[in-house]
């Protein structure tokens, strides 16, 4: 099987430069896909293609790719960011989707 | 606007069937241009990909699931469904249903419904 995998907890203050990364050994070749899901909530996608915003997200959040590593990073994190962030990808021959399991980030 | 529903029994008895389903608003299931998906959240851990499915019936599933997995879709009412087999208390989780575009490289799952909870317990 295949495996994304994140740090389990992030924490940074209210300002401060969050950045949350996921490795994958496929990520050299798929896109990464970063999703937000806060408390109660369903995910909502943050990032598509490893670094494109969908519309309606804020510019503090952006995404970028090198080698096996996928990086989310807010700039200037706000309490409202708050939540668990999940990556996703696919294995080599699109066999396995998978999340990565997950990053809870703290904003405070 | 797509909106997507999901609906079903709220409490499964272990080693019956769960079986859910999902309607979509605001545009049409047939579109070529997605698939659609289930995920599922164990309380309090990851998210899981269940499997995918195209209006015309294809489909794709978790290797981990595919035994026990079947997605169905009804163009006509614009809804597919969910039926995962023998369900044991590790089945237990929020079950998502999202739109898939899957195209060349790009592959997520956005949007997605708002949840369905189901325990399996006796």
């Amino acid at each position: 099987s295949y495996e994304l995998t994140q740090p389990p907890s992030v924490s940074v203050s209210p300002g401060q430069t969050a950045r949350i990364t996921c490795s994958g050994d496929a990520l050299p070749k798929k896109f990464a896909y970063w999703y937000q899901q806060k408390s109660g909530q369903a995910p909502v996608l943050v990032i598509y293609e490893d670094s494109e915003r969908p519309s309606g997200i804020p510019e503090r959040f952006s995404g970028s790719s090198s080698g096996t590593m996928a990086t989310l990073t807010i700039s200037g994190a706000q309490v409202e960011d708050e939540a668990d962030y999940y990556c996703y990808s696919t294995d080599s021959s699109d066999n396995h989707r998978v999340f990565g399991g997950g990053t809870k980030l703290t904003v405070l | 606007q797509l909106q997507l529903q999901e609906s079903g029994p709220g409490l499964v008895k272990p080693s019956e069937t769960l079986s859910l389903t999902c309607t979509v608003s605001g545009g049409s299931i047939s579109s070529s241009n997605y698939y659609w998906g289930w995920v599922r959240q164990p309380p309090g851990k990851g998210l899981e990909w269940i499997g995918s499915i195209f209006y015309d019936g294809s489909t794709s599933y978790s290797p981990s699931l595919k035994s026990r997995v079947t997605i169905s879709v009804d163009t006509s009412k614009n809804q597919f469904s969910l039926k995962l087999r023998s369900v044991t208390a590790a089945d237990t989780a929020m079950y998502y249903c999202a739109r898939q575009t899957l195209l060349a490289r790009t592959d997520y799952f956005d949007p997605w419904g708002q949840g369905a909870l189901v325990t399996v317990s006796s």
